[in-house]
């Protein structure tokens, strides 16, 4: 089944532990993304990556760093997470299919600092 | 820059009648997509229509369907026969091609009452 897979779902952690969410897709997409989605805010795109080795920022970066070693996985790093990064997040790779394209998203990540 | 302008937060629809959701953007560019996301409890966003700016052809999916006007830069989503199933935030979105970021609108919530 051609998805996008996201781990943890759920992550409470403190101010200052480094973490890192796993993004994997199965369908060999070149672009993937991520977005955080914020209550009155929808969805930001955080960063990006247009195939292995080049990522580049989005729209709100601070505070995250990611990296694209292999085609399939796309991780989130947060390296001194803060509370203001309290959000729910989602991995999402594109598709083009005759012409047409899409996105394609993880099940989201629902994270906590405190 | 494009930006995506959802104006209302909320709104109701008694079950199986019609409800429409608005949905405007800005752009200078002549080429795009555009989207319509379904994100229930699951938090799963859910591709629910995809309007190709270059057809002017309105595109419909089942129950669902757009009113497109490009000069007027709006994309409206229009729900027939509501279920309870529908119950959920629906975000409008824009992308200008498949390597691209995807611009969220703020999302409006759709409650359905029985």
């Amino acid at each position: 089944e051609a998805q996008v897979t996201q781990n943890p779902r759920y992550l409470i952690t403190v101010t200052g532990k480094k973490l890192t969410v796993t993004c994997s897709q199965n369908m060999n997409h070149e672009y993937m993304s991520w977005y955080r989605q914020d209550p009155g805010l929808g969805l930001r795109q955080i960063y990006y990556s247009m195939n292995v080795e080049v990522t580049d920022k989005g729209d709100v970066p601070e505070g995250y760093k990611v990296s694209r070693k292999e085609k399939r996985n796309f991780p989130l790093i947060l390296e001194s997470p803060s509370p203001n990064q309290t959000s729910l997040y989602f991995c999402a790779s594109s598709f083009r299919d005759r012409g047409r394209y899409g996105y394609t998203f993880g099940s989201g990540t629902r994270l906590t600092v405190v | 820059a494009q930006t995506v302008t959802q104006s209302q937060p909320e709104m109701s629809v008694q079950e199986a009648e019609t409800v429409t959701l608005s949905c405007t953007y800005d752009t200078s560019e002549s080429d795009y997509y555009l989207f319509w996301y379904k994100q229930p409890p699951s938090r799963q966003m859910i591709l629910v229509i995809r309007q190709e700016a270059y057809k002017q052809q309105n595109a419909t999916e089942n129950r669902f369907s757009v009113n497109f006007q490009k000069a007027a830069k709006s994309f409206s989503l229009k729900i027939s026969d509501s279920q309870l199933g529908d119950a959920a935030m629906y975000f409008c979105a824009y992308a200008t091609g498949a390597n691209s970021k995807l611009t969220f609108g703020k999302g409006i919530t759709l409650s359905v009452r029985p």
